[in-house]
């Protein structure tokens, strides 16, 4: 079974911090990526990465970057803290060329004051 | 833009019965969609694809339905039961691997 694992369940920052989030899959899988899920607005691609060292910008890449050093950790950084970063953050990982589905963890509630 | 619509935020039903989710899409170049199901508090898990060259792909009570001239697919479960009550997200993918994702849809079955 794909086991993705999020560092951090619940998480409280405050603004200006600089915040973050650790994703570690088991499945040797090339892609990862970081959404968010807001009420009504349904999962939004932060950044995804196709494999170690690459990375591309998804639909909201702007206050966030990623790493991608080694393939199963992908870290998503929030520069410097906001409270409309205040959100659920999920990682999920994916075989290269493949219509296998993304496995997701279990998200980072992530509350910023 | 919103490439990918549940334009259902909720849907109620009996438990026993049919539920129905929709979803629109509108970029003709997506060759692969799929649902998940989404807990509070948990990630989404997979729950059914389907080929942009099939019209329809079953899973023992899932069923979805894809209906491409009319850029529409839907999911059915039948019977639903109580443990079907979550939220379902319907997704798109392009050759990339990217999914787009739609807003969701909270299903409530009663018991």
């Amino acid at each position: 079974d794909v086991k993705v694992t999020q560092s951090s369940r619940y998480l409280v920052k405050r603004t200006g911090e600089k915040v973050f989030l650790e994703c570690v899959q088991d499945m040797d899988h090339e892609n990862m990526f970081w959404y968010r899920q807001d009420p009504g607005l349904g999962l939004r691609l932060i950044y995804f990465s196709y494999d170690v060292k690459m990375k591309e910008k998804g639909d909201i890449p702007e206050g966030y970057s990623v790493s991608r050093e080694k393939k199963e950790r992908f870290s998503l950084i929030l520069e410097s803290a906001s409270t409309n970063q205040t959100s659920m953050y999920l990682c999920a990982s994916k075989k290269e060329y493949s219509n296998q589905p993304q496995h997701f963890g279990d998200g980072t509630r992530l509350s910023i004051l | 833009d919103q490439q990918v619509k549940q334009n259902s935020p909720s849907l109620s039903v009996q438990e026993g019965r049919i539920s129905i989710l929709n979803c629109d899409y509108t970029n003709s170049m997506f060759d692969y969609f799929l649902w998940y199901k989404k807990y509070p508090a948990e990630g989404p898990t997979f729950l059914i694809s389907i080929s942009s060259i099939k019209d329809k792909n079953e899973d023992g009570r899932f069923t979805v339905f894809l209906n491409k001239s009319a850029k529409h697919l839907s999911l059915h479960i039948v019977p639903s039961q109580p443990g079907d009550s979550a939220v379902y997200f319907c997704a798109a993918s392009l050759f990339t691997g990217k999914l787009i994702f739609g807003q969701g849809t909270t299903l409530q079955v009663k018991p």
